[in-house]
Order: C-alpha cells, then sequence, then structure tokens
C-alpha cells in the first residue's frame, strides 16, 4: 500500500531533550516535506526537501532540522524541544511539482 | 501577506443534501489549487485539485469550480454523507514556488443523520 509513515504517533518529552520523528514514504517520490499544524493557524511548512541531499527552509524552520540521507526518509529533529513547539505535525510526499501531497497520520507532540 | 482564506468555520447539512464549501484566494499567481479532507485522528487526505487553466473539474461526488475573475475556489458535495464529516482545506501553489501548498485554516463539515 502506498502510503507516508511516520513514527512516533504520539509523544511527550521535556524541554531540551532531543528528539527525531521519522518519516518514510514507499512511493519513490523526489519531494518531501514536514509541516506543523495549530489551531487557527493551519498547515505551516517547516522545511522541505526536492531530493536527497537537497533541503530547504520553509515558512517556519526555526529550531527544526531534518536530514535527506536517502529518498524514501525524511526525519525531522528538534536539538532542544521548547513548549511552543509542542503540535501536530505531518510529513508529506508527492512525486514533483504541482503535484499532490500525501500526508502522513501525523505525529502530536507535546513539550513540557 | 499572501493567504488561503474560507468564509465559513463551520458548516452543518442534512444527509442527502450537496454540500458547498468555499475558499478565497489572494495570490494571483497561483496556478494549482488543491482540496484536502482531514478526518479526526488522520492526515490531510486529497479530495481533487484543479489548474488554473481549468474553472471546473469534477470527480466522484465533488466538483471544484475555479473563479479566477474574484480569486475563488469552492467545493461542492453531492448528497453528502455522514462519512463525509471532516475538516475541508483549500490549499494554493503560488507559480514558481515549486511545491510549496499555503493552505486556509479549514472548514468543519458536519453532516447530521
Amino acid at each position: 500500500e502506498a502510503q507516508v509513515t511516520q513514527n512516533p504517533r504520539y509523544l511527550i518529552t521535556v524541554t531540551g531533550k532531543k528528539l527525531t520523528v521519522t518519516c518514510s514514504q514507499n512511493m519513490n517520490h523526489e519531494y518531501m516535506s514536514w509541516y506543523r499544524q495549530d489551531p487557527g493557524l493551519g498547515l505551516r511548512q517547516i522545511y522541505y526537501s526536492m531530493n536527497v541531499e537537497v533541503t530547504d527552509k520553509g515558512d517556519v524552520p526555526e529550531g527544526y532540522k531534518v536530514s535527506r540521507k536517502e529518498k524514501r526518509n525524511f526525519p525531522l529533529i528538534l536539538e532542544s524541544p521548547s513548549p511552543n513547539q509542542t503540535s501536530l505535525y505531518f510529513c508529506a510526499s508527492s512525486p514533483g511539482t504541482s503535484s499532490p501531497l500525501h500526508f502522513g497520520n501525523g505525529t502530536r507532540l507535546t513539550v513540557t | 501577506g499572501e493567504s488561503v482564506g474560507l468564509h465559513l468555520p463551520t458548516l452543518s447539512v442534512q444527509e442527502g443534501d450537496n454540500s458547498i464549501i468555499n475558499c478565497a484566494y489572494s495570490n494571483s499567481a497561483s496556478d494549482y489549487f488543491i482540496w484536502y479532507k482531514q478526518e479526526s485522528g488522520k492526515g490531510p487526505q486529497f479530495i481533487i485539485d484543479i489548474r488554473s487553466n481549468m474553472d471546473k473539474r469534477q470527480g466522484q461526488r465533488v466538483t471544484v469550480l475555479l473563479n479566477k475573475t474574484v480569486k475563488h475556489l469552492s467545493l461542492q458535495i453531492a448528497a453528502t454523507q455522514p462519512g463525509d464529516s471532516a475538516v475541508y482545506f483549500c490549499a494554493e501553489n503560488p507559480w514558481g514556488a515549486t511545491n510549496k501548498l499555503i493552505f486556509g485554516t479549514g472548514t468543519l463539515l458536519a453532516v447530521q443523520p
């Protein structure tokens, strides 16, 4: 089944403790992206990647890192999480320009 | 800044009726638009898309209309079913912003039995 898989689905952590949210897609998509979803603000792009070893900042990149060493994986790294990063995170992928994004089922992160 | 917005945050309809969800966009350079459905606990799911060289596109029970003159996008759902209850987002892709989608904040569609 074609899908975008995120792990974990739920994560509670404390301020400053490094964490990684994994994302993997099995559709051989070149483009991958991370979004956060907050009430009243909709989906905002954090980082995106056009292909392996090619990443760029989205609209809200502060406090996040990403890597794209393989085509299928695009992990999101929070080196020192803070409470304002408490949010619902989505990974997405697509075949290329002007194509629909396929989303994972989300990771709900709580930073205390 | 440029943004995508929705006229109605909540829409309540009776089962079997047709639903219309509206969206206003502000970037006249946008050339690609998508509607997504998000059910509770799930990620956004692609419903239908339309490019700026079209003004109407139909899918299964859904139709998207694009009015570039007034920068308005709508999603019509025919014979709305309880399973259609969800939050619906429109998104635009500004021309030249490769794969950068700007999302609206969403409309909650509540289908009453």
